[in-house]
């Protein structure tokens, strides 16, 4: 099985710019989540989506928002870029076929923001 | 809110030395444990879980780890590292809500250092 895909895997946006991000999920996984990774915070939890619909936010503004489509894939996006927006962010995802769960990663994309 | 803590920030050892890397949570309730490493310029991968019985459990590449409920801790070992363990070490706990979602709480993470 192929792993979980993200695209870009490098960008780079100026001050108030928007950014979307793609995830494709391994297949037959429901579950995706997205986690931003900064070497000062590490790995903070952004939101997850399972079926189309988000089920789990994290503490981020407004700014942040996501999608999932019917195939699972999954996109997420930031409006007006702020430089502290800088990160790696990672998705996940997992069949959430009990509560035995394990969450599966991508490479990420680095974002740079100038 | 439940929160993980790692304690150790960096870890330098020299090869074939033993291994133990802290964490700690703080939830009350039924956890999913995790330890996941990312390698350098390598995506996150799943190096153990623990979902229930044996608290003593084993993961890929010869590394275990042991929950104790008691103390919280689910320390991760390994009695004798080689160089290319040098990676970051993650912690995580995930907990299941009522309405059955989860999500990964992480720690801080372990920069580990193994010197030829």
């Amino acid at each position: 099985k192929a792993g979980v895909t993200q695209t870009p895997r490098y960008l780079i946006k100026t001050r108030g710019q928007q950014v979307t991000l793609s995830c494709s999920p391994i297949s037959g996984h429901r579950s995706v989540s997205w986690y931003q990774q900064t070497p000062g915070q590490g790995l903070q939890f952004l939101f997850e989506y399972f079926s189309e619909t988000q089920r789990n936010k994290g503490n981020f503004p407004g700014r942040f928002s996501g999608r999932q489509f019917s195939n699972s894939r999954s996109e997420m996006n930031v409006s007006t870029l702020e430089l502290g927006d800088s990160a790696l962010y990672l998705c996940a995802s997992s069949p959430w076929t009990s509560d035995q769960n394990i969450q599966y990663f991508g490479a990420g994309t680095r974002l740079s923001v100038l | 809110a439940q929160s993980v803590s790692q304690h150790n920030h960096h870890v330098i050892l020299s090869e074939a030395a033993s291994l133990e890397l802290g964490c700690n949570y703080s939830y009350g309730g039924t956890v999913n444990l995790f330890w996941y490493v990312q390698y350098p310029g390598q995506h996150l991968q799943l190096l153990l879980k623990y979902f229930s019985g044996d608290p003593l459990v084993k993961g890929i590449k010869g590394f275990e780890a042991e929950f104790i409920k008691s103390k919280f801790s689910f320390n991760l070992r390994k009695p004798s590292v080689q160089w290319s363990d040098t990676a970051e070490y993650f912690c995580a706990v995930s907990i299941i809500s009522n309405f059955g979602n989860e999500k990964l709480t992480f720690g801080t993470g372990t920069r580990l250092t193994i010197i030829p």
